[in-house]
């Protein structure tokens, strides 16, 4: 069974640009989750998805946003970078926290670097 | 609202040594708790995580962690550090209630293994 994927693995932007990360949960798992690992901060909640509607988003200013499609699969984006937008974007999913038992563990993928030059 | 502090951001012990990394949780229902790890460069991983049915959880890796209400805490063990434990370990914390409650993670710590 294959893990949770995101692309790209790294990239590079300059201060102003726009990126796009997109994530694939694992089969059958319908939230997803979005976190910025900067150097020593820790992982920073970004956002939260189940079923294509926002669930809950952290304390982050409005030009990170990111939707959620019909197969479940994410996008984050961030627009108008600066340089602190460096950091390693993690995206993890669960199954449904709300239905039957499920714990609402997270299963990560690897990451993908962001570099704001 | 629930929080989780993670005593000593950064952890060393001899190879062979015990490992000991600490956990306390807030949370004002019951919570489930989870250690993850992180290797360099790559995502998180679970070692293991605590719903109720026990309280001393075993996890992969030969580690563990006991959950003890009373202290609020949840640290994480290994009787004897390997080289290729050190890493960075996350502890984190989810209610039990409904509601769209997520997970909140520690700040990390992590473990350096001294040959």
């Amino acid at each position: 069974e294959a893990g949770v994927t995101q692309s790209p693995t790294h990239l590079i932007k300059t201060r102003g640009q726009q990126a796009t990360l997109r994530c694939s949960p694992i089969s059958g798992h319908t939230s997803v989750y979005w976190y910025q690992q900067a150097l020593g901060l820790g992982l920073q909640f970004l956002l939260w998805y189940d079923e294509g509607e926002e669930r809950n988003r952290g304390n982050f200013p409005p030009r990170f946003s990111g939707r959620q499609f019909p197969n479940y699969s994410s996008e984050l984006n961030v627009n108008a970078l600066e340089l602190e937008d460096s950091a390693l974007y993690l995206c993890a999913s669960s199954l449904n926290p709300e239905r039957g038992s499920n714990t609402g563990e997270l299963f990560f993928g690897e990451g993908s670097r962001l570099t704001v030059l | 609202a629930q929080s989780v502090t993670q005593l000593g951001s950064h952890v060393s012990v001899s190879e062979g040594a015990l490992v000991l990394l600490r956990c306390n949780y807030s949370s004002s229902v019951p919570p489930y708790l989870f250690w993850y790890v992180q290797y360099p460069n790559q995502g998180l991983q679970l070692l293991l995580k605590y719903t109720s049915a026990a309280t001393l959880v075993k996890g992969i890796n030969g580690f563990e962690a006991e959950f003890k209400k009373s202290e609020t805490s949840f640290h994480l063990t290994k009787p004897s550090a390997h080289m290729s434990d050190a890493a960075e370990y996350f502890c984190a914390v989810r209610p039990f209630s409904g509601g769209y409650q997520k997970v909140t993670f520690g700040t990390g710590t992590k473990l350096q293994v001294i040959p």
